[in-house]
């Protein structure tokens, strides 16, 4: 099974519109999560990592972590056709975080 | 600023034959390595972790008589798929961490295998 489970599968969203982006792991020993994007035929780039509960704000991005709920959130506000990426939840049990479990990832797309 | 490099970006092998891909840190010392592998239609799995001055730790499904890795300093490390089948093909990501935690990944070495 799974054990960092991403939501949903696939997205549309307007340009300028909001994208809302979720992940959580089964895992009760997790710690860290980061959040990923990779363009098509690219890498992965990291977005933002989330450590503590609470929000996290950076330009347009902004992410959640419920640490009690293992649940994180990636928000995307005025949505640029650029967005359009699949995006990677990861995580990680320490700070040692090259050892990152993944999810399958959501696929946004900014219609223009 | 940091780099990693990886090589060959793209690959093609024969079904059976062993392919060696190479993954360079530059602009810092990588004091772990890690290898993913991003197979069609699933997300990236590790298939080890390997740090210096420890021993390279193999994740379930994968080992070391199959992906032998090679970490012989700070920036530099090597990954040879052997045997290789179709279930080999994929994006593989060498992912680099420097001394103070920061992560940077390569962009990559595609597998195809006929």
């Amino acid at each position: 099974q799974q054990k960092v489970q991403q939501s949903p599968e696939s997205l549309i969203v307007p340009e300028g519109g909001m994208a809302s982006l979720n992940c959580t792991s089964s895992d009760r020993n997790v710690d860290y999560f980061w959040w990923y994007r990779q363009h098509s035929g690219k890498s992965p780039k990291m977005l933002m990592s989330i450590f503590s509960n609470g929000e996290k704000e950076e330009g347009r991005f902004t992410v959640h972590l419920n640490k009690a709920s293992l649940h994180t959130s990636l928000h995307i506000r005025d949505s640029q056709p650029s967005d359009s990426a699949l995006y990677l939840c990861a995580a990680s049990i320490d700070s040692g975080y090259n050892k990152l479990t993944f999810g399958k990832g959501t696929v946004l797309l900014v219609s223009p | 600023g940091a780099l990693v490099y990886q090589y060959p970006r793209r690959t093609i092998c024969k079904s059976g034959t062993s392919m060696r891909m190479e993954c360079q840190a530059v602009g810092f010392q990588a004091t772990s390595v890690a290898w993913y592998r991003q197979s069609p239609q699933k997300t990236f799995e590790l298939i080890a972790l390997s740090t210096v001055n420890s021993a390279i730790k193999y994740e379930q499904n994968f080992t070391q008589e199959k992906f032998p890795i090679s970490h012989p300093n700070l920036s530099f490390s090597s990954m040879t798929v052997l045997n290789a089948y179709l279930e080999d093909r994929g994006l593989y990501l060498c992912g680099a961490r420097d001394r103070r935690d920061t992560q940077y990944f390569g962009p990559g070495t595609r597998l195809l295998v006929l």
